[in-house]
This record gives structure tokens, sequence and C-alpha cells, in this order.
């Protein structure tokens, strides 16, 4: 099976500052990337995809960069806001598998 | 435009019962996809039907099976409950196959088994 991990469970930081999410995985065959975020007593919201032939993507306050050499993904969150406090999911999918990460805890303090 | 729904919202049952539980997608979207989340196993996928056809499957036993109808509205039934099949099951739907689309989840149906 696939091994998707996160560097941190939990992540705390400031208002206002940038947030980093890492999540690392073991399948180098993995073709497409995607970070959701789940809020307390909601379904998991997506927030942004990647595909491998890519190493980075911009959304709205948000970055992810992949990098496939050593089999690493992560999301920025820039001016990171109260908002933003939930817990932050990798996912990846391969030869029609999908796989998710176990979750990092982003608490922001006002 | 409504979300994706889910129904029950939550549900007890016993050990050796068997439990349907049910996904409208939002209007127009074709695939439906299931997942379980637990504290223990974090977010696992199930299995994803797109036109009526189960597309893509994870790895869970043959007591966990699913079908999709004609409107793309979903079912998912886990026969011969397991203490461990206590879960929060979510349903996602989009345009097309996961792979190429971006997922909308409902808010999941608290299964509990006793």
């Amino acid at each position: 099976g696939e091994s998707v991990g996160l560097h941190l469970p939990t992540l705390s930081v400031q208002e206002g500052d940038n947030s980093i999410i890492n999540c690392a995985y073991s399948n180098s065959a993995s073709d497409y990337f995607i970070w959701y975020k789940q809020e307390s007593g909601k379904g998991p919201q997506f927030i942004i995809d990647i595909r491998s032939n890519m190493d980075k993507r911009q959304g709205q306050r948000v970055t992810v960069l992949l990098n496939k050499t050593v089999k690493h993904l992560s999301l920025q969150i820039a001016a990171t806001q109260p908002g933003d406090s939930a817990v932050y999911f990798c996912a990846l999918g391969n030869f029609n598998k999908f796989y998710f990460g176990s979750g990092t805890k982003l608490n922001v303090k006002p | 435009k409504a979300g994706v729904t889910q129904t029950p919202r939550y549900l007890i049952k016993t050990r050796g019962q068997q439990v349907t539980l049910s996904c409208s997608p939002i209007s127009g979207h074709r695939s439906v996809s299931w997942y379980q989340q637990t504290p223990g196993q974090g977010l696992q996928f199930l299995f994803e039907y797109f036109s009526e056809t189960q597309r893509n499957k994870g790895n869970f036993p043959g007591r966990f099976s699913g079908r999709q109808f004609s409107n793309s509205r979903s079912e998912m039934n886990v026969s011969t409950l397991e203490l461990g099949d206590s879960a929060l099951y979510l349903c996602a739907s989009s345009l097309g196959l996961v792979r190429d689309n971006e997922q909308f989840f409902g808010p999941g149906t608290r299964l509990t088994v006793l």
C-alpha cells in the first residue's frame, strides 16, 4: 500500500504569519496530489491540487510545492487567519487508488 | 445549488447487522466517492462510482459495497457489522473522476456499532 505521512501532528502559528504544512509519501508512481482542509464537524474541503508534472502551483493565499526527488509535498498558507484553523490532509492518487495522510492540526493564535 | 447530502446523519447498529447509507451528489455531478474516517486510521478511500460503474476501490473487505443509480445518487452498504466499522462515513461528488475534478464532501454519516 501507500505510505503517506505528515511531519507534525499539530502546528501553531501566529495570526498573520505564514504556515507550512508538510507531507511525505513513498510511492513515486503517484500522479496527482491534493490538499484538503477539514473543520470540526464538517467534511473535508478541497484547497488545491497539483499534478506530478508540476513543481509548484498557487491559489489564493495558498501554494503547493511538490518535490518528487524526495517525495515531499508541502502546503504554504500566506498571512494565516483564524479561519484557517482546521485539520489539513494531503492526499495522493496513483493506479486508480487514493490515499490520505494522517492530518496536521493547524492552530492559529490571535 | 445544494451541496452533497448524506442520510442519515447518525446511526447506531449492533454487531452482525447490516447498514445502508445514502448520498445525494450535487446536481450535475456524475462521480460519487466514499470514504471512512476514524481516529485510528484517518481518512481511507472506499470506492468511487461514475456513471453507475465502480471505477476505483480501496482496500476494504467485501462486506463494504456500493452502487450508483442513474440519477447519480449512491448508496453504500456494510454487511455483518463489526465494532471496528464505527466511523464517520463521508461521500463526495465531482463532475467527473476524482483524478481530474474537484471533490465536494458531504457532512458525513456517523455510524456507531455496539
